[in-house]
Parts: C-alpha cells; structure tokens; sequence
C-alpha cells in the first residue's frame, strides 16, 4: 500500500466548476500536510498547508481528518490557470528531517 | 521565483557512468533535500543534508550520494547509472529552526536521461 494515495483523474471540468480531490495517507503519525502544485515539467510549488480545523485560502478550501487519516482539496470556480497536477503531500514524522511523502497527484485541466 | 537554483538543466548519460548535480539553495536556508520524481509520478525523497551532515535518508541505495557545503548548497551524485534512474531530479531549501524545518522551496529540477 503507499503511503500517500490520491485518485490520478485525469478530472476535466468546465470553467466555473467546483472541484474536489481527496487523498488518503497511512502513517497515523504523520505530522503535517500540505497541497502543492505541479505544472507540466515544472518544480512543485505549494499551494497550501493542511490544519485540522480546515484552512481557506481564496477559492482553494483544504480539510483534514485525522481519525480516517484523510486530506481534501476543494477549488471553487475554477479557472483556466487552474489546469496542473495537483499533489498531496505528508510529512511522516516530527523533528528536523522534514521528509515530505508525495502522492502520484491528480491531474486537472479546466476547459473553457 | 523561489530563488533555488539548480544545474544543469538537462543531462544526457549512459549506463554506468557516474552523474552530479547541483543545488544553490535560497539565502538564508540552511537545509537541502533532494527528490526523485520519475514519470507520471510524485516526487520521492532521496536525503536531506542539514549543516553539511546527512539528516535523513529514504529508500535510496548507497549509489546515490551528497554532498553540503559550507555555504548550504548541495550535491547529489549517482554513481553507476541504470536506465531506472532517468527523472527529474528536485531539491528542495528550507530552513531549519528550534529542531524543525519550515516551508521547502524547490528549485526548477535536472532532468537525466540514461541511454
């Protein structure tokens, strides 16, 4: 089983539409979560760290479950530039190694 | 920009031969780890250097190496090349404070190609 698992899509939607991914982890001591994005033969960029209260930032809501060991990603009114792949990402452990765990991500393009 | 910088961009090399890239990480961070981030994949952690020391490794054989200088930028060598090493090769500067690290920047990545 991996460690960060996320649906690849590939997700279509029109422009305007809300979309979700999900992403599930098994490390049940897993530390600290994030999104980042990914553009075609780019680096990884974050998009947004994950808190168990739930975060907002702009159009992109992220959520957290910790006791069905659960990330969600939630774009409302998606644009154009929205199109990239989208990974989901874990820190396995506390302390100094910061090692980030990646999920094979989810690949979105936002159609006009 | 994030201001990691990494060289070269693209690398062309043949089975067995030996590779290093490198890594110039943003001012002021401390700490360089690299990622293996094969096609159609998400990136996989290789090591982390922290204060020129190894701080971490993943499920990577002694074939892959590094290296921190003083000035924080990084190394990361490969020796004898096997055609499943072809990707794109990622790292990633953060800082490193009161025994955690903050945000990982990463840098536009070397992309080899093993003939």
């Amino acid at each position: 089983r991996k460690e960060v698992e996320q649906d690849p899509g590939p997700f279509n939607v029109p422009e305007g539409a809300t979309v979700a991914f999900n992403c599930t982890y098994s490390n049940s001591a897993s530390q600290s979560f994030f999104w980042y994005r990914q553009d075609c033969r780019k680096e990884p960029k974050l998009l947004m760290s994950v808190y168990s209260s739930g975060n907002e930032d702009g159009r992109f809501t992220a959520q957290l479950n910790r006791a069905s060991q659960y990330i969600s990603l939630l774009i409302r009114d998606s644009k154009l530039s929205d199109s990239a792949t989208y990974l989901c990402v874990v820190n396995p452990r506390s302390g100094s190694a910061r090692q980030l765990t990646f999920g094979s991500g989810t690949q979105l393009t936002v159609l006009p | 920009e994030t201001g990691v910088t990494q060289s070269p961009t693209h690398l062309i090399k043949t089975r067995g031969q030996q590779v290093t890239l490198r890594c110039s990480s943003q001012s002021g961070h401390n700490t360089v780890s690299w990622y293996q981030q094969a096609l159609g994949q998400g990136p996989q952690f290789i090591f982390q250097y922290y204060r020129e020391e190894e701080n971490g490794r993943g499920n990577f054989p002694p074939r892959f190496s590094g290296l921190q200088f003083p000035n924080y930028s990084s190394e990361l060598n490969v020796n004898a090349l096997e055609l499943d090493d072809s990707a794109l090769y990622l790292c990633a500067s953060s800082s490193a404070r009161g025994g955690s690290t903050d945000t990982q920047y990463f840098g536009p990545g070397t992309r080899l190609t093993v003939l």
